[in-house]
This record gives C-alpha cells, sequence and structure tokens, in this order.
C-alpha cells in the first residue's frame, strides 16, 4: 500500500475558524511532511516530521501549527487564518527522511479562507 | 541559492508524438532529481528519481536523463497518450538536505487525441 491519506478534500472556514487537515499513511514511514501549493506554482515546504519529531519549520506564521500524535498520522492545526493562505495543502511521507528517499505525496485538501 | 526552471511552461501534442521536457537548476550541488506528474487538484505522482551519479533512469515509455554539470534534466515520454496529460514537475534534493525538495513550476503538458 503506497497511499498516502488526506482528509478532509475540501475545506471553507471563516478568519475566525479553528480547524484541522489530517493525513495518514501506513506504509511504516517515519518521515512526513506538509507542503503548501499555491495555484499554478510549485508545492513549498512548510514542515517535517522525523521518527515524530519536528525536524524543520520552513519559518511558518504560527497560526499553522503541525502535530504528529504517532508514526502513522500528521495533522496540521489551522487558526485565525488569512485569504491569501488559501491554497492546496499537500502532504507526504517518506521512509527515513534521508536524501535517498522518494517522497509519496497525498491528494491533498483545497482550503479556501473568507 | 538553489533555483529550478522548466522549460516550456506549456505544451500541446498530438497523440502519439515523441516529447522532451525540460529541467534546469543553478547550482549543481545536489543529491538527486525527481519527476513528478500532478492531475489539476490533485496530489503529485512519483515518476523517476535520478541519483547525482547517475545518467539516466526509465519507466516503462518514461525516460529521464541527467547531466549535472550542466545543471539539465530531461524528461522524455515517448508515443504520448491523452492520459500522459497533466503538469509535470521536477524538483531537485540538494547536497545539504535530508528533507528539502525545490521544484521548479512545472510544465503543463496536453495531448490531443
Amino acid at each position: 500500500d503506497t497511499e498516502v491519506t488526506q482528509t478532509p478534500k475540501h475545506l471553507v472556514m471563516g478568519m475566525t475558524n479553528k480547524k484541522s487537515l489530517k493525513c495518514e499513511q501506513h506504509m511504516g514511514h517515519r518521515a512526513m511532511y506538509w507542503y503548501k501549493q499555491k495555484a499554478k506554482k510549485p508545492p513549498e515546504l512548510m514542515f517535517v516530521y522525523s521518527y515524530e519529531k519536528l525536524s524543520i519549520n520552513e519559518s511558518v506564521p504560527s497560526r499553522f501549527s503541525p502535530e504528529c500524535p504517532n508514526s502513522s498520522l500528521l495533522n496540521l492545526h489551522l487558526h485565525a487564518l488569512q485569504p491569501e493562505d488559501s491554497a492546496l495543502y499537500l502532504c507526504a511521507s517518506s521512509q527515513h527522511g534521508t536524501r535517498e528517499d522518494t517522497q509519496y505525496f497525498g491528494p491533498g485538501t483545497r482550503l479556501t479562507v473568507l | 541559492k538553489q533555483e529550478v526552471t522548466q522549460i516550456p511552461a506549456a505544451l500541446s501534442v498530438p497523440e502519439g508524438e515523441n516529447l522532451v521536457l525540460n529541467c534546469s537548476f543553478t547550482d549543481s550541488a545536489i543529491y538527486n532529481l525527481q519527476w513528478f506528474r500532478q492531475d489539476p487538484g490533485k496530489g503529485l505522482t512519483s515518476l523517476l528519481l535520478i541519483q547525482s551519479s547517475q545518467r539516466e533512469q526509465t519507466s516503462g515509455r518514461l525516460n529521464a536523463s541527467l547531466d549535472k554539470s550542466s545543471g539539465r534534466s530531461t524528461l522524455y515520454i515517448a508515443a504520448s497518450q491523452p492520459g500522459d496529460s497533466a503538469t509535470y514537475l521536477c524538483a531537485v534534493r540538494r547536497m545539504d538536505s535530508s528533507y528539502k525538495l525545490i521544484f521548479g513550476s512545472g510544465t503543463r503538458l496536453l495531448v490531443r487525441p
């Protein structure tokens, strides 16, 4: 099973809402990633978890809060977002987080902030 | 700073044609390069990964080459089909980074029946 799943597929939220994005993989991968992709732009790395520990935060605003409850799950908690945060949020995983790894991507959550 | 460029930004070809997509990068100190496919509004599917010590990788009708010294990679698609229509992204992994992929902006491919 080489699948990364993400829920929900679509999310519309107001600027005062709190919501969460969820990502799950059952490939035994120990590195998980959050990317943000604006329309017609390439994905940009936001966070990396390696062995359930936050390894990289690419200077992401604190209104985005990642969480890795266990090795299979990755959440992204959203609070007080801005309309410019509307984007496709992609989750990925890889075996160890080493340079040799192939990253496997989920289908993404399309987020709209009103 | 590593920059990745993909040309052309968009390409339209008739079915059956062989085609080449280009990717260039400014810093040759890369560990590997990966080609992805992305269908509209969907996630990325990994197509091929080339390590910096390799010159090419093949999978089915796809062949990717890497010339690290000149900072270039090409993705060759043989006998294109309408189902190949998608955006193709290349991404490089720097030598000093385990995690970070630096993506190009992609080439939007349309294969006309």
